[in-house]
């Protein structure tokens, strides 16, 4: 059983570049948040996606924006980068409504670097 | 929002010593506590979580402690193992879908063989 994957695992970018990180969730779920996790740092969250929507938001600003499709699968874009968007981002999936399991499954990240 | 506060931010123990990570949480309304393993370049780990409605659980060597009173919650791990070794992360969560995880800074636990 796949758990979730995500591409690129590591990518080098310039400053003022956009970039799009790839995630394909768990099979059986459908639910896809991403969060950001600096070095040194707990993950933050950056937005949650179901049914295709954004559902909810952390303190991330506008030139971080997702996508969701209907096969579950989720994108994570950035925009303008800043050398401060340089960490390990995270894909973490989970069921709605699954009842007693609540835990999320994450991928193993993709490490951007903005040089 | 939320707020999770994990002390210590590093811990060493000699082998087969126990380890204990303790957290507090600052929302009432968080209701679920997970705690996630990370071992260098990996992806975090679901290592076990606690609801509300429970104050303790229990998984072989690990278990985790939850008093809502205080908004806190503890991690305890018994007979350490150097592959013990990794940083811990708590993280609290409100009900709903959303479900969104709110972590704590993490802990570096080295078991020293």
């Amino acid at each position: 059983d796949a758990g979730v994957t995500q591409s690129p695992t590591h990518l080098i970018k310039t400053r003022g570049q956009q970039v799009t990180l790839r995630c394909s969730p768990k099979s059986g779920h459908d639910t896809v948040s991403w969060y950001q996790q600096a070095l040194g740092q707990g993950p933050q969250f950056i937005f949650q996606y179901y049914e295709e929507e954004e559902r909810q938001r952390g303190n991330f600003p506008d030139r971080f924006s997702g996508h969701q499709f209907p096969n579950y699968s989720s994108e994570l874009n950035v925009n303008a980068l800043l050398l401060g968007d340089s960490a390990l981002y995270l894909c973490a999936s989970r069921q709605v409504g699954q009842g007693a399991n609540y835990g999320y499954t994450f991928g193993s990240g993709t490490r951007l670097t903005v040089v | 929002g939320e707020n999770v506060e994990q002390h210590p931010s590093t811990l060493s123990v000699q082998e087969g010593d126990s380890a204990v990570i303790k957290c507090t949480y600052s929302d009432s309304a968080s209701n679920y506590f997970p705690w996630y393993k990370q071992e260098l370049g990996k992806r975090p780990q679901l290592i076990i979580d606690i609801r509300s409605n429970v104050g303790e659980k229990k998984d072989q060597r690990i278990a985790v402690t939850l008093n809502k009173t205080a908004k806190h919650f503890s991690l305890h791990i018994t007979e350490t193992q150097p592959e013990d070794s990794a940083v811990y992360f708590c993280a609290a969560s409100t009900a709903g879908s959303a479900r969104q995880l709110t972590f704590g800074s993490g802990t570096q636990l080295t078991v020293l063989p």
